[in-house]
Formats: C-alpha cells, structure tokens, sequence
C-alpha cells in the first residue's frame, strides 16, 4: 500500500515558540505534498500544496511567513508554524500524492497542536 | 468558489441497516467527486470515487452515484456493519487535472451490534 506518517502525532507548546511538523511518504515517491487544517467538527481546509524543490502555494488567507513549508526531498515535507498562538491550536493533516496529475492522494494521521 | 456540503451527523444506526449519507455540491466544469472515511486513530482513506456524470464508484459494500443533474453524490450501503463506524468525508477536486481537495465538514457513523 501506500503509507504516509506524521510526526509527531501530538504536540504541546508554549505561545511564542515554534513547532515543525514532518510528513513521509514511507514506501512512495512524492513530488506533490499538500497541508491540511481542521477544526473540530469543520471540513478539513486546504493550507498549502507542497511541492518538491520549489516553493511552496498557499491558499488564500494563509500567512506564508506564518506557515513555513519545506519539502526538500520526494519522501519529506515541512510544517513549522512559527510564533504559535492558541489561535493556532487546531488538527494538521497532510497528504501526498502517489503519481502524477490526477493520482490518488494518501493521508497521514494528523498532528494534533495545542498551543499553550 | 467550490464547495460541498453534506449532511450533518452524527448517524446513529443498528448492525444490518441501510445507510445514506447525503452528499451535494457546488462547482464549475466537471469535477471528480470523492468518499474519504476516516476510522478511529487513522489518517483518511480513499472509500470510493467517480470522475464523470453517472459514474457508480463502489467499494466494501459502499455505493455513489455522480448525478450531475442534481449535483448530489449520496453514499449507500445497504447493510451496515459495526466495523463501518467512522467519519465519513465527501469531496471534490477541481477540473483540468487540478489535485485540490474540497470537503465537507464530514459526517460520523456509529454502528451499534
């Protein structure tokens, strides 16, 4: 199959710090990596796609500066959510796109932050 | 923009019942439309999907139908099982190959013996 973690799977910080989440394929390649955020009982919403040696894209009303993405290599992206706030307290959930265009997307698990 | 919208849960329902989770949405063109579940402790995982009208996507006893004329995608299954507790997530994704995700706000399942 295809598998896809996260780590770490919780977190807790203090407000000010930062926190950087990791995203693997463990057995795929993937040149597209995308984050997700959800709040509790609300549809997942789409943060940025991630993309293999190039900057990252952000959806609309995403700090960028806020939401650093890294994914430096086929089987790794980066989350760090820089200066947290408990307003940033939510589920992060990435996904990674097995092959080309149009191919299936494979979900980790989700890291749950709480920002103190 | 694009949205989906799905029925508000949770869903309560015995072992052997027929289950429908209503599924409809919003887009321009000609969207591929999606059924993610998500079991306890685990990532989402793709349940079954369609890409044009009247496409069937079917998978583990799960059945939708692409009814553009209606921009419905409902899930059905005719006999649920205690193992189908989950929450259950409709989505889109955009035409032209777009790999973009939209969902709705998904729906949770409990299935009682």
């Amino acid at each position: 199959g295809a598998v896809v973690s996260q780590h770490p799977s919780r977190v807790i910080c203090k407000s000010g710090t930062s926190v950087k989440i990791e995203c693997r394929s463990l057995d795929f390649q993937a040149t597209t990596m995308f984050w997700y955020r959800q709040f509790p009982k609300q549809s997942l919403m789409l943060m940025a796609t991630s993309n293999e040696g190039s900057k990252a894209t952000y959806e609309q009303g995403v700090e960028k500066d806020k939401f650093l993405i890294n994914h430096a290599s086929l089987t790794l992206s980066t989350l760090t959510v820089t200066s947290a706030h408990p307003e940033d307290s939510s589920f992060y959930i990435c996904s990674a796109n097995k092959a080309g265009p149009g191919g299936e997307q494979f979900f980790g698990p989700g890291t749950r932050l709480t920002v103190l | 923009g694009d949205s989906v919208t799905q029925m508000e849960g949770p869903v309560t329902l015995s072992e052997e019942a027929f289950l429908t989770i209503n599924c409809t949405y919003t887009a321009t063109g000609y969207p591929s439309l999606f059924w993610y579940v998500q079991y306890p402790g685990e990532g989402l995982q793709l349940l079954l999907k369609a890409t044009k009208a009247d496409d069937k996507g079917s998978n583990k006893g799960f059945e939708a139908t692409y009814r553009k004329e209606t921009t419905s995608f409902h899930l059905e299954k005719g006999s649920v099982q205690v193992s189908d507790s989950a929450v259950y997530f409709c989505a889109l994704s955009g035409q032209g190959g777009s790999e973009k995700l939209v969902f709705g706000k998904g729906t949770k399942l409990t299935v009682n013996p």
